[in-house]
């Protein structure tokens, strides 16, 4: 069985804060991940993809990849209190067909952010 | 705007009564999916349709069935709701060759 794992939290940051979120995968075949945003009771909002090693930033977003280690992370810098949500991490899985892409899902951190 | 949407957006009903969920898409992806996501638990691939073809999670009970009838529309049957089916239903969609999925906003079920 593959596996995402996160810390469930709740994880608090002050206004203005750095949230750092982790995420631990098993599917050492997984070559794409992603982050997702989702508000209480609404869908999954995509906010970042990572498919190399290293770091990739979009605004106030940072994910980092390690492959070897299996683990994805993703910092958010000036942390809002409208950040506050739950953050899934998901992996597509290695044996999705060419041109799907089946995710396995984490449970989500939920962050709050204090003002 | 292109998107993904789900109808109902909230759903009742009987504890063995059959119900339907409604997916469709202005999108023109190839790639239709159906998750499953209970309270704080993660979402949970339940089947997809790669264009016309079907594709089954191994875990996924016989009680969940899916249509597609055209590249647009995805339906996802529920024969005998039991209570343990209380659930946000989420469909989401991808195009081939491109990464990201996107979904729609999900439709909550409650089986009483």
């Amino acid at each position: 069985q593959k596996e995402v794992e996160q810390n469930s939290g709740p994880l608090s940051v002050p206004e203005g804060a750095i949230a750092s979120l982790n995420c631990t995968y098993s599917d050492r075949g997984s070559q794409s991940f992603f982050w997702y945003r989702q508000y209480s009771g609404k869908s999954p909002e995509l906010i970042m993809s990572i498919y190399s090693n290293g770091d990739k930033e979009d605004g106030r977003f940072t994910a980092q990849l390690n492959k070897a280690s299996q683990y994805v992370s993703l910092l958010i810098r000036d942390s809002q209190p409208s950040d506050s949500a739950t953050y899934l991490c998901a992996v597509n899985r290695a044996d999705s067909g060419a041109g799907s892409y089946q995710l396995t899902f984490g449970k989500g951190t939920k962050l709050s952010v204090i003002p | 705007d292109a998107m993904v949407i789900q109808n109902p957006r909230y759903q009742v009903t009987q504890f063995g009564k059959p119900v339907t969920l409604s997916c469709s898409q202005t999108l023109n992806h190839n790639v239709m999916y159906w998750y499953q996501q209970k309270s704080s638990q993660a979402p949970k691939l339940l089947f997809h349709y790669y264009d016309k073809d079907f594709n089954n999670e191994a875990d996924t009970p016989d009680n969940f069935q899916s249509r597609r009838p055209n590249t647009s529309f995805c339906f996802l049957d529920i024969r005998s709701p039991g209570l343990g089916d209380a659930a946000m239903y989420l469909c989401a969609t991808s195009r081939r060759g491109v990464t990201e999925a996107f979904f729609g906003q999900g439709t909550r079920l409650t089986v009483v």
